[in-house]
This record gives structure tokens, C-alpha cells and sequence, in this order.
């Protein structure tokens, strides 16, 4: 049973535009969502994370937004480059973080 | 400071064997977890360790073991091991009340089974 899903596999942008990924889970007693990238060979690094009593934490061009209330989360990254085109994964996990569920993947391309 | 270490990277097994991989944590990380990625699956959990001490594991089966040592090290076992193993194996390690900032994860150990 996927618990955190990413519906669409692929997302081209061109160079300087904004991207926009997007999740959706199932289990509202999520307290924690974290984004991840991930290059070809290597394994996945931390990006961002927000808290369930938040609704938005940005970390340079890196936004993350989160809908409580439609179980949704969005990843905006503004201005795109070429060097953030890798697989992106959400995540998300209770208070503990003993476990973390994880989407998909998501696999962005920045067109320069 | 050391990022985490799994070897091998790549391990071609034939259908039946068992095999074992090992990841090495940052130091100082108490807290390890081991996660299956395979295509179209995402990253799946397989089980988390603390001080030794198994504290949560994934829906996989009994053939797929894992423990920690004292110094933190951590290794998984597969036993019997079937085609739909193969994948990537990632370890991961983190402080423990860091949820925030996630795990650091490992490059992996790719596992091909034949």
C-alpha cells in the first residue's frame, strides 16, 4: 500500500523557469515531509523537510508547501538550473522517524 | 567527515545463495536503517537499528535480516536469495532526534541475482 505517491514520473523545465514537483500521502498522522535528490550512482541527499504545523519552509531557491487538509506537498525550485536535474523523492514519517515512507521518484530534467 | 560507507558497491549472486552487506555510518550516528529501491517501487523499508537494537521493520520477509554492532556498524542479510531481490540496497544513518534533517544515506550496494 503506497502511503506517499508521486504521479507523475517526469518534469522538463527550461533553464531560469520554476519547477514544481509534487506528492500526495494518505496517513494524516504524518508529522514530518522531507524531499530528496537523487543522481544516477549515488544515493539520495536531504534537500528540505517541513513539519506537519507548518505550511511552508524555504531554503534558498528551494520552497516546500504543504496542504494539510488535501494531503498534498509540492517541492518549487526557482530559477531552475541544469545541475538540479536528477530524481527527486518526497518522504514522509511520524514524530519518531524510525520509518520513512517514500514516493516514487520524481525525475526532473533542466533544459538549458 | 566520513560520509556513510556500504560495500560492496556491486554484487552479482546466483538464485539460492545468501549474501551480506555492510554499511558504515557517519561517526557518531547511533541510528541506521536499510532501504530496497528497485524501479517504479521508490525506496521501500527494510528495518532500523539503534544501539543494537532492532527498533522498526518493513514488510519484508523472514530471509531478509539485518543487525548493528557497537560501533555502530550495521549489516544485512539475504538468504535464499530470489531474481526479484535484485536492487539497490541503500543504508542510511542519522542522529537520532534529527528527524528533521532526514538520514544521510550511502551510494549503495547495487545486488544483481541470476
Amino acid at each position: 500500500d503506497q502511503q506517499v505517491k508521486q504521479n507523475s514520473p517526469s518534469l522538463s523545465v527550461q533553464e531560469g523557469r520554476i519547477s514544481i514537483l509534487n506528492c500526495d500521502y494518505t496517513n494524516s498522522m504524518f508529522d514530518y515531509f522531507l524531499w530528496y535528490k537523487k543522481y544516477p550512482a549515488e544515493g539520495p541527499t536531504f534537500l528540505i523537510s517541513i513539519s506537519s504545523i507548518k505550511d511552508k519552509n524555504e531554503d534558498g531557491r528551494f520552497t516546500v508547501f504543504l496542504n494539510k487538509s488535501a494531503k498534498h506537498l509540492s517541492l518549487h525550485i526557482v530559477p531552475s538550473q541544469p545541475g538540479d536535474s536528477a530524481v527527486y523523492f518526497c518522504a514522509a514519517s511520524g514524530l519518531t522517524g524510525n520509518q520513512f515512507y517514500f514516493g516514487t521518484g520524481t525525475s526532473l530534467t533542466v533544459i538549458p | 567527515k566520513a560520509g556513510v560507507t556500504q560495500t560492496p558497491r556491486y554484487l552479482i549472486k546466483t538464485r539460492g545463495q545468501q549474501v551480506t552487506l555492510s554499511c558504515s555510518p557517519i561517526s557518531g550516528h547511533r541510528s541506521v536503517s536499510w532501504y530496497q529501491q528497485t524501479p517504479g517501487q521508490g525506496l521501500q523499508f527494510l528495518f532500523e537499528y539503534f544501539s543494537e537494537t532492532q527498533r522498526n521493520k518493513g514488510n519484508f520477509p523472514g530471509r531478509f535480516s539485518g543487525r548493528q554492532f557497537s560501533n555502530s556498524r550495521s549489516e544485512m542479510n539475504v538468504s535464499t536469495l530470489e531474481l526479484g531481490d535484485s536492487a539497490l540496497y541503500l543504508c542510511a544513518s542519522r542522529l537520532d532526534r534529527d528527524v528533521k534533517y532526514g538520514y544521510t544515506f550511502g551510494s549503495g550496494t547495487r545486488l544483481t541475482v541470476v
